[in-house]
């Protein structure tokens, strides 16, 4: 199967910290990688398009500043999310697409993000 | 701030029987279709996919039926158990837009002993 990973699955920081979570592929190599964001009884929303070794694509109002996204090799991904806010509080969860193919994306456990 | 939270559509089923979960896509220009079943405080898993080529595809337990007429898609669930208890939601994909998904606004599935 496919696994992708997200550390930490949990995070509470201090309003003004930045914060950087993890996505990461094990068992495949991702060219792209996808992040997004839900609220409570809500959808998943894209954030971005992260692809590796190139800028991530980003979702119309979506920060690209705020929400900054690395991919710098075909297992890793990585979003931070600087000068944290409370209204930042969200669980963001990362897809990767398994190289060759342009379908099914794998998804990651997210990450639970608070700012208190 | 963080938008108010909608209420999500809730299907209860008893355990045993038969779940369909519809959902209603918007772009007719979109190839591929994936369900995805989400727990509580855990990231989506893939269910069952189909192509707009396909109108019905089948996998162990779930059969997934596509009308491309009415842009609707539907997830059947045979013989539910607790375990199916989750939020499920449909997800499109564009022609040529590489994997990048729409997700629609999910269905709560509650089932019941």
């Amino acid at each position: 199967g496919a696994v992708v990973s997200q550390h930490p699955s949990r995070v509470i920081c201090k309003s003004g910290t930045s914060v950087k979570i993890e996505c990461r592929s094990l068992d495949f190599q991702a060219t792209t990688m996808f992040w997004y964001r839900q609220f409570p009884k809500q959808s998943l929303m894209l954030m971005a398009t992260s692809n590796e070794g190139s800028k991530a694509t980003y979702e119309q109002g979506v920060e690209k500043d705020k929400f900054l996204i690395n991919h710098a090799s075909l297992t890793l991904s990585t979003l931070t999310v600087t000068s944290a806010h409370p209204e930042d509080s969200s669980f963001y969860i990362c897809s990767a697409r398994r190289i060759g193919t342009n379908t099914e994306a794998f998804f990651g456990q997210g990450t639970r993000l608070t700012v208190v | 701030g963080e938008s108010v939270g909608l209420h999500l559509p809730t299907l209860s089923v008893q355990e045993g029987d038969n779940s369909i979960i519809n959902c209603a896509y918007s772009n007719s220009a979109s190839d591929y279709f994936i369900w995805y079943k989400q727990e509580s405080g855990k990231g989506p898993q893939f269910i069952i996919d189909i192509r707009s080529n396909m109108d019905k595809r089948q996998g162990q337990r779930v059969t997934v039926l596509l009308n491309k007429t009415v842009k609707h898609l539907s997830l059947q669930i045979a013989a539910t158990q607790p375990g199916d208890s989750a939020v499920y939601f449909c997800a499109e994909k564009l022609t040529g837009t590489a994997s990048k998904l729409t997700f629609g606004t999910g269905t709560r599935l509650q089932v019941t002993l």
